[in-house]
C-alpha cells in the first residue's frame, strides 16, 4: 500500500514571497504519478501540477514548480511570487500506474497543508 | 462546459434516514470514484467504477453503496446513515487512458445527527 505524508499542517508567508510545501511518499511501485491539488475555501479540488515518475525533469506550471526526488521519495511544491489567491489547503497525492482498463486509478492523498498568504 | 455535478451541496439529516448523493459527469469518462474528506485524514476512496455495471470497494466502503447503471451517473447511497459518516464527499471522474487527471465535483457536505 502507498502512503503520502505532508509534515507541515499549516504554513504562512508574505505576499510575493516564495514558499515550499513538502511531501514524502512510500511505495514499492516503480511507475506512478504524483499530483498537487489546491482546495480553496470554496472547497473545490483544483489540480495544480502533475509529475510522471519516469520523467526526470521537474514539472512546472507558471508560478508553480516541483522538486521531484525519486530516490528520496520526495515531491515538494514551490510557489513563487505568492498571491492572495494562493491561500488554500494543498494536498499531495499519489497514483500508481495501471494499464488502461485494468486496476483502480485511486488517488492516495496526504493530510494536507493549510497555506495562508499574508497581505 | 466539462464538469462533474454533485447534488446536494449540503445536507443535514438524522441517523437511519436513507439518502442518496448524486454525481453526474458530461465528459464520457469511464472511471468514476467517490472520496470522503475528514480533518487530519485527507481524502480517502470509498468506491470506484471502471465502467457501466463495474464497481468495486475502495479503502473505506463500510456503510455505503453505489451503482453505475449509466456511464454518466454514479450515485452514492447511504442506506442507514450514522454520525460517523458526517463528512465532505467528493465525486471524481477521468478517462482510463494513461491516468488522465481526475476531475472533481464541488463536494457535498453531509451532517448526520
Amino acid at each position: 500500500a502507498q502512503t503520502v505524508t505532508q509534515s507541515q499542517p499549516e504554513m504562512s508567508v508574505q505576499e510575493a514571497e516564495t514558499v515550499t510545501l513538502s511531501c514524502t511518499y512510500d511505495t514499492s511501485e516503480n511507475n506512478y504519478y504524483l499530483f498537487w491539488y489546491k482546495q480553496p475555501p470554496s472547497r473545490q479540488m483544483i489540480l495544480v501540477i502533475r509529475q510522471e515518475a519516469y520523467k526526470q525533469q521537474n514539472a512546472t506550471e507558471n508560478r508553480f514548480s516541483v522538486n521531484f526526488q525519486k530516490a528520496a521519495k520526495s515531491f515538494s511544491l514551490k510557489i513563487s511570487d505568492s498571491q492572495l489567491g494562493d491561500t488554500a489547503m494543498y494536498f499531495c497525492a499519489f497514483m500508481k500506474h495501471t494499464e488502461a482498463n485494468f486496476g483502480n486509478e485511486k488517488l492516495t492523498f496526504g493530510t494536507g497543508t493549510r497555506l495562508t498568504i499574508i497581505p | 462546459e466539462a464538469q462533474v455535478t454533485q447534488n446536494p451541496r449540503y445536507l443535514i439529516t438524522v441517523t437511519g434516514k436513507k439518502l442518496t448523493v448524486t454525481c453526474s459527469q458530461n465528459m464520457n469518462h469511464e472511471y468514476m470514484s467517490w472520496y470522503r474528506q475528514d480533518p487530519g485524514l485527507g481524502l480517502r476512496q470509498i468506491y470506484y467504477s471502471m465502467n457501466v455495471e463495474v464497481t468495486d470497494k475502495g479503502d473505506v466502503p463500510e456503510g455505503y453503496k453505489v451503482s453505475r447503471k449509466e456511464k454518466r451517473n454514479f450515485p452514492l447511497i447511504l442506506e442507514s446513515p450514522s454520525p460517523n459518516q458526517t463528512s465532505l464527499y467528493f465525486c471524481a471522474s477521468s478517462l482510463i487512458q494513461g491516468q488522465q487527471p481526475q476531475h472533481f465535483g464541488d463536494g457535498t457536505r453531509l451532517s448526520i445527527l
